[in-house]
């Protein structure tokens, strides 16, 4: 069954650590996202793609980096320079045209220790 | 960007219907609307969207207004399994991301 994948589901870090979140999806999209979730709010972008090799700066982009090698995957950091990571992060892709939805992965909780 | 407004909070008993508002005064001719649901801890998930005319799928209906500054997501018999956030969204024809923007949106709660 085609989907997206996010691992790990619950991951913890120490202060000053990056980690890396990782996003694939068998979908064969163009598109693919992250957003920030904090608790009994609603998602914020934090970069997208629309190509490979591709990315743009979405609300909230500081303290984070991507990349896009690959049209599969679209693997999230996030740095020491993320002041508040503490979050559920989300992984999404699209087709690019707009008469079709995001297909969401289930989520990784991140946990600053 | 076009942005939506949603209640924060709504409430059904069980197997009755639900009507699940949105406002979307500054919605574009070539905007898209879309619902998502939320359970906890879960990525947010598909329900339906549509342009202009009403759409109904195995989930829900959409009704959205003639002037498509305000739509509506119907749940025909609300289950204890529909208790979710649901968000309304709009999606554009540019910056697929940025146009893509989820507010906090509206609870529904599901009393048995």
């Amino acid at each position: 069954d085609g989907g997206i994948t996010q691992s790990p589901k619950y991951l913890f870090r120490k202060e000053g650590q990056n980690v890396t979140l990782s996003c694939e999806q068998n979908l064969n999209h163009d598109a693919m996202y992250w957003y920030r979730q904090d608790p009994g709010q609603g998602l914020r972008l934090i970069y997208y793609s629309q190509i490979v090799n591709d990315f743009q700066k979405g609300d909230i982009a500081e303290g984070y980096s991507v990349s896009r090698e690959k049209k599969e995957s679209f693997p999230l950091t996030v740095t020491s320079a993320q002041k508040n990571p503490t979050a559920f992060y989300l992984c999404a892709s699209s087709p690019t045209d707009q008469n079709y939805g995001y297909t969401f992965g289930s989520g990784t909780r991140l946990t600053v220790v | 960007d076009a942005k939506t407004t949603q209640p924060n909070s709504m409430e059904s008993n069980e197997e009755e219907p639900v009507h699940l508002p949105c406002n979307h005064s500054t919605i574009s001719g070539t905007d898209y609307i879309h619902w998502y649901r939320q359970l906890p801890s879960q990525g947010p998930e598909y329900v339906i969207h549509g342009l202009t005319s009403n759409v109904n799928n195995r989930m829900a209906s959409l009704a959205i207004a003639e002037d498509r500054k305000s739509s509506t997501l119907i749940l025909h018999r609300a289950t204890l399994r529909d208790a979710a956030v649901y968000y309304c969204i709009l999606r554009g024809l540019i910056n697929y991301g940025q146009n893509f923007v989820f507010g906090p949106g509206t609870r529904l709660s599901v009393l048995p």
